[in-house]
């Protein structure tokens, strides 16, 4: 069935940093990307999506790459800063049926030290 | 004040009763879907509805039933065939395809 792959499971860096996150999907009718953040105790937030026509998209310090001939979608943020810890989730939509699914990555807990 | 409401915020129930799970949402969205979310295994889809009176399953389904008799609402139940129904539920919200997900603050279901 489909499936979104999401590495790693835990990242740790150095505020001002670079941090990547990246995703995989499985099924390529696939056609829309939203990556969101879930702090701790709170619902998940879009921060930045990308739609399958578009390779990049950039929003102040994050950007997302996709990537549609390798099925890979990645997540970078610039300069991390310590409030940008928290849980970030790729996800992965299509239609089908008159249906719109989404689904997500496992995803990735984003530690950042001062 | 608009949005998409979960009720309760924490629930506990017997082994081998059913409970229900409230969603509500007043963004006049047709999608709706509701998630599971164990650590370490992301959010996992177990309904989701596009309109009225039709719905999908999700990839884990089992032991979950759910309904949308009103566009605002989509009620899930965890039954008691569900043999592992410890988790934190979250419902979503969609007003277009490809667009913006809204999420409920969660519903955190203990089993005692």
């Amino acid at each position: 069935g489909e499936n979104v792959e999401q590495h790693p499971s835990t990242l740790s860096v150095q505020e001002g940093d670079s941090a990547v996150i990246k995703c995989t999907y499985s099924d390529s009718a696939s056609n829309y990307f939203p990556w969101y953040k879930q702090e701790l105790g709170k619902r998940p937030q879009l921060i930045i999506d990308i739609r399958s026509n578009v390779g990049e998209k950039k929003d102040q310090r994050i950007a997302v790459t996709l990537n549609k001939t390798a099925k890979h979608f990645s997540l970078h943020i610039t300069e991390t800063q310590p409030e940008d810890s928290a849980v970030y989730f790729c996800a992965a939509s299509w239609q089908s049926g008159g249906y719109n699914k989404l689904i997500f990555g496992a995803g990735t807990r984003l530690a950042v030290h001062p | 004040d608009g949005g998409i409401t979960q009720s309760p915020k924490y629930l506990f129930r017997k082994e081998g009763q059913n409970v229900t799970l409230s969603c509500e949402q007043n963004l006049n969205h047709d999608a709706m879907y509701w998630y599971r979310q164990d650590p370490g295994q992301g959010l996992r889809l177990i309904y989701y509805s596009q309109i009225v009176n039709d719905f999908q399953k999700g990839d884990i389904a089992e032991g979950y039933s759910v309904s949308r008799e009103k566009k605002e609402s989509f009620p899930l139940t965890v039954t008691s065939a569900q043999k592992n129904p410890t988790a934190f539920y979250l419902c979503a919200s969609m007003e277009q395809r490809n667009t913006e997900a809204f999420f409920g603050q969660g519903t955190r279901l203990t089993v005692v």
